[in-house]
């Protein structure tokens, strides 16, 4: 399996611009996860789909975030219009949950690294 | 206060060493993840545990459920293993919960 794939790996863009990040799942998994990562807080949930419902949002910063997850294979994130402070690396990551109650491995992508000038 | 807290936060040792990362939390959780990231940015799942002890290769995790611990053991130590190492639960509640993450151990070995 290629595993999770994310796009575009680098994005700059100036402030107000508007920015959208993908990401491909592992096939056959049914929970996406969407974290950031920036030198002052470290890693963070933002939101997280199962079975391509959102199921908790509460990690995202403002309502200029917004995710998507139409299908299976495929999320995408959004900022609109984005700021200087959304700069941080965007991982992207899926696991495949059997049960409720029972935490899965998780698998993450290669990470989206936006600059907003 | 973080839920998860790591220490130490940087790591200096020579080859051959015996390294300890330790992790503590706060609340209930359902699993503890011990994660690797190279310094090209990517992550690794090393291990996932909810008890009792996991090795794979020169590497093993430990936790205590009572006392709220989690150790990330690394013997015989090598250049290659330097990366940061993160601690990471998966909170009570849910198998579908996103992960809550530690600051992370920066980690230099050198040769």
């Amino acid at each position: 399996d290629a595993g999770v794939i994310q796009s575009p790996r680098h994005e700059v863009t100036e402030m107000g611009q508007e920015v959208t990040l993908r990401c491909k799942p592992i096939s056959g998994h049914n929970s996406l996860f969407w974290y950031r990562q920036t030198m002052m807080r470290g890693l963070e949930l933002l939101i997280y789909f199962n079975n391509n419902v959102p199921i908790d949002d509460s990690g995202m910063p403002e309502d200029r975030f917004s995710a998507k997850m139409p299908n299976a294979s495929f999320s995408t994130l959004k900022i609109q219009p984005s700021e200087p402070r959304d700069s941080a690396v965007y991982f992207c990551a899926s696991s495949l949950v059997l049960m409720v109650g029972h935490p899965y491995e998780q698998y993450f992508g290669p990470g989206t690294r936006l600059t907003v000038t | 206060k973080n839920e998860v807290e790591q220490s130490p936060q940087n790591l200096t040792a020579q080859e051959g060493e015996f390294i300890t990362i330790n992790c503590s939390y706060s609340v209930g959780i359902s699993a503890l993840h011990w994660l690797q990231q190279h310094p090209g940015g990517g992550i690794v799942s090393l291990f996932m545990l909810s008890s009792g002890k996991k090795k794979h290769g020169r590497l093993i995790a430990t936790i205590n459920i009572q006392e709220k611990h989690s150790s990330l053991h690394i013997t015989a130590s090598h250049p290659r293993d330097s990366a940061v190492y993160i601690c990471a639960a998966t909170l009570s509640g849910g198998g579908a919960d996103g992960l809550t993450f530690g600051k992370g151990t920066h980690l230099i070995i050198q040769p």
